[in-house]
Order: C-alpha cells, then structure tokens, then sequence
C-alpha cells in the first residue's frame, strides 16, 4: 500500500487568491490523480497528474484554473487559482502502484478549503 | 457512460442491526467494484473489492459480492457498531489499473448507541 500525506490540511481564503497543495507519497507511484469532493457530495476526478509533463484535465476542468505538477514519482502539487467560493471543497490527492496487480487507488486525507 | 447508483442516505440505525447499502453500476465489460469508507474527517479509505463476477470482497465485517447478472454489489454487514458510523462510497473501475475510478454518491450511515 501507499501513504499519501497533503499540505495543508485546512484553509480559509480570500476570493481572488491562489493556493497550492502538496501532496506526497511515501513510495514511488506510476499515476496520481486529484478529485473535488464539494460539500454533501461525491467525489469528482479533476485531473490525472503526468510526470513531467501536462497533466490530463477531465472534462469541465481547465488547466488555467487548476494547474497541477510532478516533478517526480512520489510528489504533486494542485493550485486552486483565483478562487471564488464555489471553489470551496475538499480536495484529495490519490496513488495508483507502483504493482499494477493491486489494482486499487490510495487517497490521501484531503485538504478542506473555504473561500470567503 | 458508466455510472454508480447507490442507495441514498442518511440511514440511521440502531447498534447490533443488520446493515445493507444497495449499489448498482452500469458499465460494459468485467469492471472492478468498490466500497471505500470516509470517517468523519478523515480522507477515503478502500473498504473491500472484488474484481470479478461471484467475487466476495470483505473486510472488517463487511461484505460484497459482485453480481453480474443484476449488476449489482451491495454492502452488507451483520452487526453494526457505533464506529462504523461513515460515509459509503460505492466505485467501479475499468481500468486494470485502477486508474479511472467512478463514484457513487454516497450514503451517509449513522448509527445510535
């Protein structure tokens, strides 16, 4: 299995900023992935995080507003871009690997943000 | 597309019940199904799996089986506790590798003391 740890945990922003959260995995991962879970509902894929390269954006969701990197196989970073508070959600990191047998996907603990 | 339909929640229950949680999925082929657990304030946890039909998937009490023929995987448990008061996701993938998981809705599950 696969630990994910993200930063931060928790936190509350003015509208129009930005904020990046990290995630890291304690082991090396062939995919990593970041979901929206808006309040009361399920979890949504924004994107697939691609090492070093563009990440894959699922459809209603635009590099622009989510840039996400990997620099490597064990660390991804999503910013949230000039935010509203529609964009007020738990975000979550996942791994899948690095033994394609497994056949399961890891999350990490999520990162509650608020935007006022 | 593929898709999830899980039961809708809250559902409340009294300590010791017998727990199901329906999930149906549509989806061609053989996917993998899922139930992963969210604890109040904690991420996604996988639950159980199964990756093909008559599988059985459990863990800590609980159980599925994926039912081909009424494409089906409902969540069962025998006897509830306090702790297992969450939220259920049910999930399918297609991807051998796990790598484009679908999710239910989620139902919220509480149970009294």
């Amino acid at each position: 299995s696969a630990v994910i740890s993200q930063k931060p945990s928790r936190d509350i922003c003015q509208r129009g900023t930005s904020l990046t959260i990290q995630c890291q995995v304690d082991s090396q991962v062939t995919m990593m992935f970041w979901y929206r879970q808006q309040p009361g509902q399920s979890l949504t894929l924004i994107a697939t995080a691609n090492q070093g390269s563009e990440a894959t954006y699922e459809s209603g969701f635009v590099i622009d507003k989510f840039p996400i990197s990997r620099p490597n196989l064990t660390f991804s970073t999503l910013t949230v871009s000039n935010m509203s508070p529609e964009d007020s959600s738990i975000y979550l990191c996942s791994a899948v690997g690095p033994d394609p047998r497994y056949n399961e996907q890891f999350f990490g603990p999520g990162t509650r943000l608020t935007v006022l | 597309g593929d898709s999830v339909t899980q039961m809708e929640g809250p559902v409340t229950l009294s300590e010791e019940a017998f727990l199901t949680i329906n999930c149906t999925y549509t989806a061609t082929g053989y996917p993998s199904l899922f139930w992963y657990v969210q604890y109040p304030g904690e991420g996604l946890q996988l639950l159980l799996k199964a990756t093909k039909a008559d599988d059985k998937g459990s863990n800590k009490g609980f159980e599925a089986t994926y039912r081909k023929e009424t494409t089906s995987f409902h969540l069962e448990k025998g006897s509830v506790q306090v702790s297992d008061s969450a939220v259920y996701f049910c999930a399918l993938s297609r991807d051998s590798s796990a790598s484009k998981i679908i999710f239910g809705s989620g139902t919220r599950l509480s149970i009294r003391p």
